[in-house]
């Protein structure tokens, strides 16, 4: 069974860099699409971006210039960094997996999520 | 970007009815990229639908989904407690971004 963790700081100061991994179990965090995901309290869900086992990637255009995906198949990890953050960036965020191919966009595991709050 | 606008917002009904939830998206969606997550409080998402009719492994068979070009619907032929939640509809159209819908809550009547 595929499993998902999230790990990073819970709190953020502003104009800081936001930074969280997902360390992948239970399978390979080859030949898959690995993505973040986040939502604001109370609020729906907004895609930020993936990353490919090979490490190209797809950004959200709204976010592509403060965000950094990266990938260490060594340890079957992927991460995030968003920089510059403000309040606005407070939010759950969750790691899912994508399938592969032109598939990447279906997300069939995710992680339990983090809160992530950004405040001075 | 696709926008995917879901009505109602909320959907207030009891146990063993039927529920009808929306999905119009801003422009055509091929159906390969139309999906459907339930989700719970306090829960990540969960695939319910993919490919606008197709139930993800383990869903029960009171979850259909249809619909094509613009318009999409989940329905729930007989609601059962666990169901009471919280539903998107999310396209992934060959291009970045994914985009979801603003959910529609199933709340008990």
């Amino acid at each position: 069974q595929v499993q998902l963790q999230e790990s990073g700081p819970g709190l953020v100061k502003p104009s800081e860099t936001l930074s969280l991994t997902c360390t992948v179990s239970g399978g390979s965090i080859s030949t898959y699409y690995w993505s973040w995901i986040r939502q604001p309290p109370g609020k729906g869900l907004e895609w930020i971006g993936n990353i490919y086992f090979s490490g190209s990637t797809k950004y959200n255009p709204s976010l592509k210039s403060r965000v950094t995906l990266s990938v260490d198949t060594s340890k079957n990890q992927f991460s995030l960094k968003l920089s510059s953050v403000t309040a606005a960036d407070t939010a759950v965020y969750y790691c899912a997996r994508g399938l592969s191919g032109s598939y990447w966009g279906r997300f069939d595991y995710w992680g339990q999520g983090t809160l992530v709050t950004v405040s001075s | 970007e696709i926008v995917l606008t879901q009505s109602p917002g909320t959907l207030s009904l009891s146990p063993g009815e039927r529920a009808t939830l929306s999905c119009r998206a801003s422009q055509g969606v091929s159906s390969a990229y139309l999906a459907w997550y339930q989700q719970k409080p306090g829960q990540a998402p969960r695939l319910l639908i993919y490919g606008v009719s197709n139930r993800a492994t383990g869903i029960p068979d009171r979850f259909s989904g249809s619909g094509s070009g613009t318009d999409f619907t989940l329905t729930i032929s007989r609601l059962e407690p666990e169901d009471f939640a919280v539903y998107y509809c999310q396209q992934y159209a060959g291009s970045p971004p994914v985009t979801f819908g603003q959910g529609t809550k199933v709340e008990v009547k």
